[in-house]
């Protein structure tokens, strides 16, 4: 069966300091994959998909970028993080944009 | 681009009683619709989908129904218990081959 693996699940970090989260899917391949934000109490905002390796699409401009190395492996990352950016951060996978899409336990983001 | 309003923002039911949250769709263009529930500080979990071919679907104690022509679906929640308490999201791919676009979400208490 396929499992979706997202690390860390929290992070504090200081305003100005640099960002990496990472999210693994195992046990399908080429996987569509998208980052995900959630502001405390509100919706879910598409960051940036995926649907193959070195292919990223974003969805807003912001502070942030992502990459996928791998067939099965997307980061988020940053340069230098705003106090905007906390949040809690999603990853989710599925095999197609029509289908079905299945996400991490999420990352809790605190900048200071 | 495709927009999803839902309905109401806050409900609070008596156990055993039903609850429906609504939402409504721009794009008539859209055909995937699902419903995830998110319990406080975990991932959302897929509950139940539609797909635009279909008027119902039911699944034990949830109900989705697909109105295309008034461009609505809604949750049905029969004989609620305490652990349906949760936020409740809908979502609409945007078109025939876009992204998921989510409702801003239903928190949803049910009293004992």
């Amino acid at each position: 069966s396929q499992t979706i693996h997202q690390w860390p699940a929290t992070l504090v970090q200081p305003v100005g300091s640099p960002l990496s989260l990472e999210c693994t899917v195992e046990g399908t391949s080429n996987p569509n994959l998208y980052w995900y934000r959630q502001a405390a109490g509100r919706g879910l905002q598409l960051l940036f998909y995926s649907v193959g390796i070195g292919q990223i699409s974003s969805e807003v401009p912001q502070n942030l970028s992502a990459s996928r190395p791998q067939d099965r492996q997307f980061i988020l990352s940053s340069k230098k993080l705003l106090l905007s950016d906390s949040g809690f951060y999603l990853c989710a996978w599925s095999v197609g944009l029509d289908q079905p899409q299945h996400f991490g336990d999420g990352t809790r983001l605190s900048i200071l | 681009g495709e927009n999803v309003e839902q309905h109401p923002s806050t409900l609070s039911v008596q156990e055993g009683d039903s609850a429906v949250i609504k939402c409504t769709y721009s794009d008539s263009a859209s055909n995937y619709f699902p419903w995830y529930k998110q319990e406080l500080g975990k991932r959302p979990q897929l509950i139940i989908d539609i797909r635009s071919n279909v008027g119902e679907k039911k699944d034990q104690r949830i109900a989705v129904t697909l109105n295309k022509t008034a461009k609505h679906f809604s949750l049905h929640i029969t004989e609620t218990q305490p652990e349906d308490s949760a936020v409740y999201f809908c979502a609409a791919k945007e078109g025939s081959q876009g992204n998921l676009i989510f409702g801003k979400g239903t928190k949803l208490s049910v009293k004992p």
